[in-house]
């Protein structure tokens, strides 16, 4: 089965541009999604088909897809964007949903 | 607006049963494919299954297939998660998810809690 590779944490300071990585094997011929999660909340869709945003996600958040690497970049990070943040795929030759593992983003 | 509610998470014991439902409005329920979602206490993500606008296309996760079934009621707006030969494992969050043909997930409920302990 597909699997998806994220780092458990990372760490940005305010102000600084967060990039949260999502490992997978030819992902850049897959879209990726991926979601934020805040404590005690449910995941809220952030970026869609590598780096659409649905309408009320702010410009800061970006992403891009290509080759084995997928990114989630954040610009100005502020204090609110702490989360936790995953990567998800449509893995088409087994119709199965795929999720990474989840990154803790810490805002220092 | 789309609001997706989840229902019937509760206390089980290991080899029990439940039935979840999820209740949708603010779009066209029948347009959609809709998903379940779980996510254990401290833990990430993990998609548990979906299910096709018709209902005719249906995929599980290895970790539940045989044991959970997915179902919807067009006319009723709501899709449906019946769980069998429940496990410790199984203890989680559960949201339902509005799925789109590419299958992100682009609205979620707020999702209710499955505990199965003896």
């Amino acid at each position: 089965s597909y699997v998806l590779t994220q780092p458990p944490s990372v760490s940005v300071a305010p102000g600084k541009t967060a990039r949260i990585t999502c490992g997978g094997n030819n992902i850049g011929s897959k879209s990726v999604h991926w979601y934020q999660q805040k404590p005690g909340q449910a995941p809220v869709l952030v970026i869609y088909y590598d780096s659409d945003r649905p309408s009320g996600i702010p410009e800061r958040f970006s992403g891009s897809n290509s080759g084995n690497t997928a990114t989630l970049t954040i610009s100005r990070v502020e204090a609110g964007d702490e989360a936790d943040y995953y990567c998800q795929v449509w893995d088409s030759s087994s119709d199965l949903v795929v999720f990474g593992g989840g990154t803790k983003l810490t805002v220092l | 607006q789309v609001q997706l509610v989840e229902s019937g998470g509760g206390l089980v014991k290991p080899g029990g049963s439940l039935r979840l439902s999820c209740a949708a409005s603010g779009f066209t329920f029948s347009d959609y494919y809709m998903s379940w979602i779980r996510q254990a206490p401290g833990k990430g993500l993990e998609w548990v299954s979906y299910i096709s606008s018709s209902g005719s296309t249906i995929y599980y996760a290895d970790s539940v297939k045989g044991r959970f079934t997915i179902s919807r009621d067009n006319a009723k707006n709501s899709l449906y998660l019946q769980m069998n030969s429940l496990r410790a494992e199984d203890t989680a969050v559960y949201y339902c998810a509005r799925t789109t043909v590419t299958r992100h997930l682009d609205y979620w409920g707020q999702g209710t809690l499955v505990t199965v302990s003896s």
